[in-house]
């Protein structure tokens, strides 16, 4: 059964940093290729960053270019999203989402920019 | 604002067949693969079809995608309440290698 399991989120001031994590089990995840998708309270889904199965191709959304950073460690089956110079706007429910297709989701993690 | 365009409400009473919309331009959905997801309250969102029409195992065949040019639909017969929830469409911009969402459509069970 194909897993995704998001972690490290939670409550940061404007202009700090957060690191989330997704834990995948259940295929094969160096086949993949791994996005994040945000969800802002009350609001619809928001592509954030896309990395391929060899980290060879990276791309993000223009509101968080500069900001933050997708990679992956395919031997320990996780994805990662680092995310520096927060801002309220990026307060949002954030999933992890196999290949381009979005064909499996985490059960998200809450980020929650604030003062 | 949502780069392909949905509908923010739906609605149908039980047994009914319901359509929701999503329009987008020729650079998005007249060039790419459309997919639709759905979300219940409280959850992630589930892939309900894929490669515009295709259902993925275990979705009930009371619901279909279609795509022509730069629309695609979904449709829902013989409404049940247990579809009540937000469905999105998507699709991957081959050209901008970056993924899209309509801004959803909530649809409610009467």
């Amino acid at each position: 059964e194909v897993q995704l399991v998001e972690s490290g989120g939670g409550l940061v001031q404007p202009g700090g940093s957060l690191r989330l994590s997704c834990a995948a089990s259940g295929f094969t995840f160096s086949s993949f290729s791994m996005n994040w998708v945000r969800q802002a309270p009350g609001k619809g889904l928001e592509w954030v960053a896309y990395i391929s199965t060899i980290s060879d191709i990276i791309d993000y959304a223009d509101s968080v270019k500069g900001r933050f950073t997708i990679s992956r460690e395919n031997g320990k089956n996780s994805l990662y999203l680092q995310m520096n110079d927060l801002r309220d706007g990026d307060t949002a429910v954030y999933y992890c989402a196999r290949d381009r297709v979005f064909d499996y989701w985490g059960q998200g993690t809450l980020v929650t920019v604030s003062s | 604002q949502s780069v392909l365009t949905q509908p923010p409400s739906a609605s149908g009473t039980p047994g009914q067949r319901v359509t929701i919309s999503c329009s987008g331009s020729r650079s998005n959905i007249g060039s790419n693969i459309v997919n639709w997801y759905q979300q219940l309250p409280g959850t992630a969102p589930k892939l309900f079809i894929h490669g515009n029409d295709q259902r993925p195992s275990g979705v009930p065949d009371r619901f279909s995608g279609s795509k022509s040019g730069t629309s695609a639909s979904l449709a829902i017969s013989g409404l049940q309440s247990e579809d009540e929830a937000v469905y999105y469409c998507a699709v991957w911009d081959e050209s901008l290698n970056e993924g899209v969402f309509g801004g959803g459509t909530k649809l409610t069970v009467l």
